[in-house]
């Protein structure tokens, strides 16, 4: 079973929508979480982490559900440039790990006008 | 701002060559990480770096070898390269863990490998 999963998309949505990706993981003792994005032909870049309480950072919204196990952003009011993939990344902990972070496949997302 | 220098955006080689790719981090990060990513596979750990002189295995260590003689530099070598091999190269860099939690990494722009 893969560390991270998450729904690839297409997510193909208009300008000013509300548009939500969620992404599971299967070790239940993980202890990070962050969303990642990447643009075509770029390097992934850090987006936001995710904390337990939930974390917002102007239109994007990140969540954390321990029961359930996945992690979600939210993004509102979309914009063309929110057009890229995003990366769900999780760290397992554990010192067997040691401090490799495990990426999803990515999520991808067209904001059309 | 954290910097991740790649030695090259694009290389070009032929079969059966050593190839070597660079990264180099100004950040005093411990812990480094080569990946490999393709259409429809995601990005693949090859080999990750703690420590100077630290290495370990990711998931597709197999025909690749890697070198981290100083902290701040961390050497992807494909020993003889094959068209398999033809991928975007990528590099990060994170400071140590501790607590139980772990820094976010941070990536260099990517070298485009391709192999004839």
């Amino acid at each position: 079973r893969k560390e991270v999963e998450q729904d690839p998309g297409p997510f193909n949505v208009p300008e000013g929508a509300t548009v939500a990706f969620n992404c599971t993981y299967s070790n239940s003792a993980s202890q990070s979480f962050f969303w990642y994005r990447q643009d075509c032909r770029k390097e992934p870049k850090l987006l936001m982490s995710v904390y337990s309480s939930g974390n917002e950072d102007g239109r994007f919204t990140a969540q954390l559900n321990r029961a359930s196990q996945y992690i979600s952003l939210l993004i509102r009011d979309s914009k063309l440039s929110d057009s890229a993939t995003y990366l769900c990344v999780v760290y397992p902990g554990g010192g067997s790990t040691l401090g490799r972070l495990y990426f999803g496949r990515g999520t991808q997302l067209t904001v059309w006008p | 701002d954290v910097k991740v220098t790649q030695s090259s955006r694009y290389l070009v080689k032929r079969t059966g060559e050593k190839v070597f790719l660079e990264c180099v981090q100004d950040m005093d990060h411990e812990n480094m990480f080569w990946y490999r990513q393709d259409p429809g596979l995601g990005l693949r750990l090859i080999y990750f770096s703690y420590d100077v002189k630290m290495k370990e295995k990711g998931d597709i260590p197999e025909g690749y070898s890697v070198s981290r003689e100083k902290k701040e530099r961390f050497s992807l070598i494909l020993e003889s390269a094959s068209t398999n091999q033809t991928s975007m190269y990528l590099c990060a860099s994170s400071l140590g863990w501790g607590q139980g939690a772990v820094q976010p990494q941070h990536f260099g722009d990517g070298t485009r490998l391709s192999i004839l």
